[in-house]
């Protein structure tokens, strides 16, 4: 079975550009997850996607941060404009069900915002 | 709100046993994991134990849980230098979707 697909792996940006990110899922699994991780801490959530709805997005900051999940299956995140405090890893990750149940969460290698 | 907190380094020599200690907040939670990132890699769950459990055992990991306290801990035994990675301790948070993760421990494990 594929694993969570995301490009690119590497990005560095000036600051006040955009940027965006792109994550294709294990086929066959509804829920899709955005995660940023800063140097040195735990991944944090940004944003949950069930097929294309979103489930929870209150930690995205929406002034400059944009997700959306056309077609539920694929999955895009934008930053508009890039903060030097962005810099991190952004982990896509996907599961059959976000419900109570557990089920596991497959994580994608990330890409590496470097914002200078 | 919710938290999770872990000892940040842990080094231990090849062969010796590894305990890698988590605390958390939510005593709703009905599921804690453990995590594995290698560098450069995304994270790999390594096992879990449901909230009504008091231990769980898989191979060389065992997750103790002490559901009074809070208290999650992963026993790695007869470390080996390929275990040597990050290891996040995580909950599910209220709504029981997403995962919280605490800020995780690096595990050094020397020859």
């Amino acid at each position: 079975e594929a694993g969570v697909a995301q490009s690119p792996r590497y990005k560095i940006i000036e600051k006040r550009q955009s940027v965006a990110f792109w994550c294709n899922p294990i086929s066959g699994h509804a829920t899709l997850y955005w995660y940023q991780q800063i140097l040195g801490q735990g991944p944090k959530l940004l944003i949950q996607f069930q097929n294309n709805g979103v489930v929870d997005d209150s930690q995205l900051p929406k002034d400059r941060f944009s997700a959306e999940r056309l077609k539920g299956v694929d999955s895009t995140l934008k930053i508009q404009p890039a903060k030097l405090e962005d810099s991190a890893v952004y982990l896509c990750a996907s599961s059959h069900s976000g419900g109570v149940s557990n089920t596991e969460a497959f994580f994608g290698q990330g890409t590496r915002l470097t914002v200078v | 709100g919710e938290d999770v907190e872990q000892s940040l380094f842990l080094s231990v020599r090849e062969g010796d046993s590894s305990v890698i200690n988590c605390t958390y907040t939510d005593s709703s939670s009905t599921y804690l994991y453990w995590y594995k990132q290698e560098p450069g890699a995304g994270l790999q769950l390594l096992t879990y134990i449901f909230s009504n459990m008091d231990m769980k055992q898989d191979q060389r990991l065992t997750v103790l849980l002490n559901k009074k306290d809070k208290h999650l801990s992963l026993r790695i035994a007869d470390t080996q230098t390929g275990d040597s990675a990050i290891y996040f301790c995580a909950e599910r948070d209220q709504a029981g979707t997403a995962l919280i993760f605490g800020k995780g421990t690096t595990l050094s494990v020397s020859s």
